[in-house]
C-alpha cells in the first residue's frame, strides 16, 4: 500500500521560480527522505529529515515536516532547468525494514 | 562513492522464460533491495535482504524470488516471466543500522516481456 503520496503529480514552472512539492503519509515515521530521479535513471538521495525535526536545509532545498498533519514539503528555490526530474518522498516506518516510496512529482523547469 | 551496478539496462524476454536480474554493490552494505517502478504507482518493494542468505518479502513478491549468496550481490529471479512483469526494476543498497539510512540505487533495468 502507498504510505506516501506526493502532490501535485506534475508541476511546470519557469526557471528562477520556486517549486514546492508536498508529501502526505499515513502512519508514524522515524524519518522521511526525499529522492530525485532523472528520466530513465536511478534515484538519488537528496535530504533526510527525522521525526523530531521540523525543518532542514541543504543548498537550495528546504524540507519541512509536520508530524501532526503527517505531511512534508520540499521547496526548491531559484529553480534551474537542470532541476527537471521526478521527486519522491520515502518514509521510514518503525518495524519495517525498508523505505516506502510515494508515486512522485514530475517537475518540469522551463528555461 | 557508493556504486550499485545492475548488469543489464534493457532486456526483452519471452513469456514463460526464466529471467535473472543481477545487482552488485561495492560498499559492503548489509541491506539490499529490489523495487519495481511503474507509471503512477511509484516504487514498490519486491524483496529485500538484510544479510547473506537472508531475505524478506516486500509488498509485491508474487512471481519473483531472490538470491543472495554473497554480500555484494543480490539477484532477482522471475521464474516464468509474464507480460504484467514488464517494468523498470531498481536495485538498491544501504548500511545496516535500521531503516533510517540513506539507500543508494542502481541505474535500473528495463524489462519487456513479450
Amino acid at each position: 500500500s502507498q504510505q506516501g503520496e506526493e502532490d501535485p503529480q506534475a508541476l511546470s514552472i519557469q526557471e528562477g521560480e520556486n517549486a514546492t512539492m508536498n508529501c502526505s503519509y499515513k502512519t508514524s515515521i522515524n524519518n522521511l527522505q526525499w529522492y530525485r530521479q532523472n528520466s530513465g535513471r536511478g534515484l538519488v538521495h537528496l535530504i533526510l529529515i527525522r521525526s523530531n525535526e521540523r525543518e532542514k536545509h541543504s543548498g537550495r532545498l528546504r524540507v519541512t515536516l509536520d508530524t501532526s498533519k503527517k505531511s512534508s514539503s520540499l521547496l526548491i528555490t531559484a529553480s534551474r532547468a537542470a532541476d527537471t526530474a521526478s521527486y519522491f518522498c520515502a518514509t521510514a516506518v518503525t518495524g519495517r525494514r525498508a523505505l516506502t516510496f510515494g508515486s512522485g512529482t514530475r517537475l518540469q523547469v522551463q528555461p | 562513492d557508493v556504486k550499485v551496478t545492475q548488469s543489464s539496462r534493457y532486456l526483452v524476454k519471452r513469456t514463460g522464460e526464466k529471467v535473472f536480474l543481477e545487482c552488485v554493490q561495492d560498499m559492503d552494505h548489509e541491506n539490499m533491495f529490489w523495487y519495481r517502478q511503474d507509471p503512477g504507482l511509484g516504487l514498490r518493494l519486491i524483496y529485500f535482504s538484510y544479510d547473506v542468505k537472508m531475505k524478506e518479502k516486500g509488498d509485491i513478491p508474487e512471481g519473483y524470488s531472490v538470491s543472495r549468496e554473497k554480500k555484494e550481490r543480490f539477484s532477482l529471479i522471475l521464474e516464468s516471466a509474464s507480460t504484467n512483469q514488464t517494468s523498470m526494476y531498481l536495485c538498491a543498497s544501504s548500511l545496516t543500522g535500521g531503516v533510517g539510512n540513506t539507500i543508494y540505487f542502481g541505474e535500473g533495468s528495463w524489462l519487456t516481456v513479450v
